[in-house]
């Protein structure tokens, strides 16, 4: 699986947007990028991924480069409970295997 | 749905003990793995199931057994505790173990303390 490169944290003012960027310059063609949380040591929670087209849910929006190799995850209005370490992983269909780096901790102040 | 469940949410050991980390997931998925986190740093895959009576090793396995006789159940044993298995241990599970958009859903996680 491709490896991942994500700011070691982050400040957003609640109510903004909360922007994380990753880079993934060696991503293949049919790996996805994946996009989890873990909020103080609970258990990572699942936030997006996508393949090649930019993806929207409940949660979030995964922006993703027309060459892919970088993505850039979007929290529309941050709260003070979307204060976490976010994981960009990138990952392939050769089995089930998550690899999480250290992330991106997003501080969200008031 | 419950999602993935984990028992118990806190244990302390002495070393030598043995114990048995519990979880369970009710989404009839065939993947289910095993996490430990140490402090400041990310997951690393101990022991994985591709569906039952089929287990396998990950990247940090000794130290720990585990087995999987149903689809819904995948513990993990400590067969004599060490000080360095003090960590956080995250169960997940996902529908297959094949597709790259499978997502991997995670437990809440146990807190291990080995004295």
């Amino acid at each position: 699986d491709a490896k991942t490169t994500q700011p070691p944290s982050m400040d957003c003012a609640e109510g903004r947007a909360a922007n994380l960027p990753c880079n993934h310059s060696t991503i293949s063609g049919n790996e996805y990028v994946y996009w989890y949380r873990q909020i103080h040591s609970q258990g990572p929670q699942y936030i997006i991924h996508g393949l090649k087209n930019n993806e929207t849910n409940e949660m979030a929006s995964l922006i993703i480069t027309e060459d892919r190799k970088s993505s850039t995850l979007i929290l529309p209005h941050a709260t003070l409970r979307d204060t976490a370490v976010y994981y960009c992983i990138v990952r392939g269909t050769h089995g089930n295997k998550l690899v999480f780096g250290a992330g991106t901790i997003l501080r969200v102040k008031s | 749905n419950a999602g993935v469940t984990q028992t118990p949410k806190f244990q302390v050991l002495k070393t030598g003990q043995s114990m048995t980390l519990q979880c369970a997931q009710d989404m009839n998925h065939e993947y289910m793995s095993w996490y430990r986190q140490d402090p400041g740093m990310g997951l690393r895959l101990i022991h994985y199931s591709v569906g039952a009576g089929i287990t396998d090793q990950g990247e940090v396995p000794n130290g720990y057994n585990v087995s999987r006789s149903t689809t819904e159940d995948f513990p993990l044993r400590l067969l004599s505790a060490a000080p360095s298995q003090t960590s956080v241990y995250f169960c997940a599970s996902s529908k297959t173990s094949g597709r790259a958009s499978d997502t991997q859903y995670f437990g809440p996680g146990t807190r291990l303390t080995v004295l």
